[in-house]
């Protein structure tokens, strides 16, 4: 089946500092990937859609500059939280897209960033 | 602007009976339903997904209905089961088969009780 390896799974950084989440589609190539943000007892709520070789589109109210997106490779995309303040601890979590597929959407696991 | 709603926030059930997970959405362009199964500090996981071209679609313990008319779907798990306490997400897409953004619900806390 479709696995989607997510990295780190946690990390702590202190403000002002960067930190890079990564998500690798292990068995598929995907042509597109999503990049999620969920606040406690809240939805999933889509940052960015990125389709590899092409500039993430990112969703009303997403900082693109804050939240850089790379999707280099069919197998690697890459979230960038940059300058990171308190507010920006969360679950991040990306999912990737199988075209073709009736259910083309596998999550990660997701990583729970603090900033303090 | 919740374009996917679940009402219930929370879920109590026992255990062998049926649960009863409802979603409504707002978009008439959403074609594609999927429900997701998520534990804390983990991803989703996918369980079972429906065409606009159905209202019934069927899995094992979990069978999906749409009712497009009232812009409904609802997720039924018999028997239930304590390994089912989870939160459950309903999602919604423009088209299927992957490439296009999902819209997820508020999420239903679902426990089942012994």
């Amino acid at each position: 089946g479709a696995v989607v390896s997510q990295h780190p799974s946690r990390v702590i950084c202190k403000s002002g500092t960067s930190v890079k989440i990564e998500c690798r589609s292990l068995d598929f190539q995907a042509t597109t990937m999503f990049w999620y943000r969920q606040f406690p007892k809240q939805s999933l709520m889509l940052m960015a859609t990125s389709n590899e070789g092409s500039k993430a589109t990112y969703e009303q109210g997403v900082e693109k500059d804050k939240f850089l997106i790379n999707h280099a490779s069919l197998t690697l995309s890459t979230l960038t939280v940059t300058s990171a303040h308190p507010e920006d601890s969360s679950f991040y979590i990306c999912s990737a897209s199988r075209q073709g597929y009736n259910y083309g959407y596998t999550f990660g696991s997701g990583t729970r960033l603090t900033v303090v | 602007d919740q374009q996917v709603k679940q009402n219930s926030p929370s879920l109590s059930v026992q255990e062998g009976r049926i649960s009863i997970l409802n979603c409504d959405y707002t978009n008439s362009m959403f074609d594609y339903f999927l429900w997701y199964k998520k534990y804390p500090a983990e991803g989703p996981t996918f369980l079972i997904s429906i065409s606009s071209i159905k209202d019934k679609n069927e899995d094992g313990r979990f069978t999906v209905f749409l009712n497009k008319s009232a812009k409904h779907l609802s997720l039924h798990i018999v028997p239930s089961q304590p390994g089912d306490s989870a939160v459950y997400f309903c999602a919604a897409s423009a088209r299927a088969g992957g490439g296009n953004k999902l819209t997820f619900g508020t999420g239903t806390q679902l426990k089942v009780e012994l």
